[in-house]
């Protein structure tokens, strides 16, 4: 079964551009790249998904490597709002794996 | 609001017990998932439904079983609860199973076992 790595815990300043990395080196064809996030108290919320092409949305960027081993979720101006879990997540069909979040600090 | 409903929002019990947690998914999704989360813990994946039929089973015990009902609504049932069993149960919902479906999860109900 596919898994992800992620750091535990990352910190930001505000209004800084965020990187948060995620391993998935045994992804297979059929995984897309999910990523989560989970604000205290509350259930994970979507952020944003991709296969195999970099992803835009309003609230961030998904960058995914050319391997696919790995991707990079880009918040480009942090706000404290933003402080939560952020897990990444292998999603085919009937199968999908929760790496262990990365918990995100932002400093003022 | 994700319009994904879980009741109860709490519930308090004794070890040995049996409690139903329930789920209402999003109005026109067909999938729903449950997971586990304990103190400071990652979601751990127990099953998913879609369309009444059971389609991915995670790390659920045998004392958990779960269903998915004609109108789509979902039920896990705990029963035998030990303290470890204490944990917010989350439900989320997606319009299929497939790989670009996103993922709606339910505010969660948290079990507290005495």
């Amino acid at each position: 079964d596919a898994k992800t790595t992620q750091p535990n815990s990352m910190e930001s300043n505000e209004e800084e551009p965020v990187h948060l990395p995620c391993n998935h080196s045994t992804i297979s064809g059929t995984d897309y790249i999910h990523w989560y996030r989970q604000l205290p108290s509350q259930g994970p919320e979507y952020v944003i998904h991709g296969l195999t092409s970099n992803v835009n949305n309003r609230m961030a960027s998904l960058a995914i490597a050319e391997d696919r081993k790995s991707s990079t979720l880009i918040l480009h101006r942090a706000t404290l709002r933003d402080a939560a879990v952020y897990y990444c997540i292998l999603k085919a069909f009937n199968k999908f794996y929760f790496g262990s979040g990365t918990k995100l600090n932002v400093k003022p | 609001d994700s319009g994904v409903t879980q009741t109860p929002k709490h519930l308090i019990t004794a070890t040995g017990q049996r409690v139903t947690l329930r789920c209402s998914p999003r109005s026109g999704d067909l999938s729903v998932y449950w997971y586990q989360q304990s103190l400071d813990q990652g979601l751990q994946f127990l099953i998913q439904y879609y369309n009444g039929e059971e389609r991915a089973k995670g790390n659920i015990l045998e004392r958990f079983s779960a269903q998915q009902f004609p109108d789509l609504h979902s039920e896990l049932n705990l029963s035998s609860l030990e303290l470890g069993d204490s944990a917010l149960y989350f439900c989320a919902s997606s319009l299929t199973g497939g790989g670009t479906g996103e993922l709606f999860f339910g505010e969660g109900s948290r079990l507290t076992v005495l």
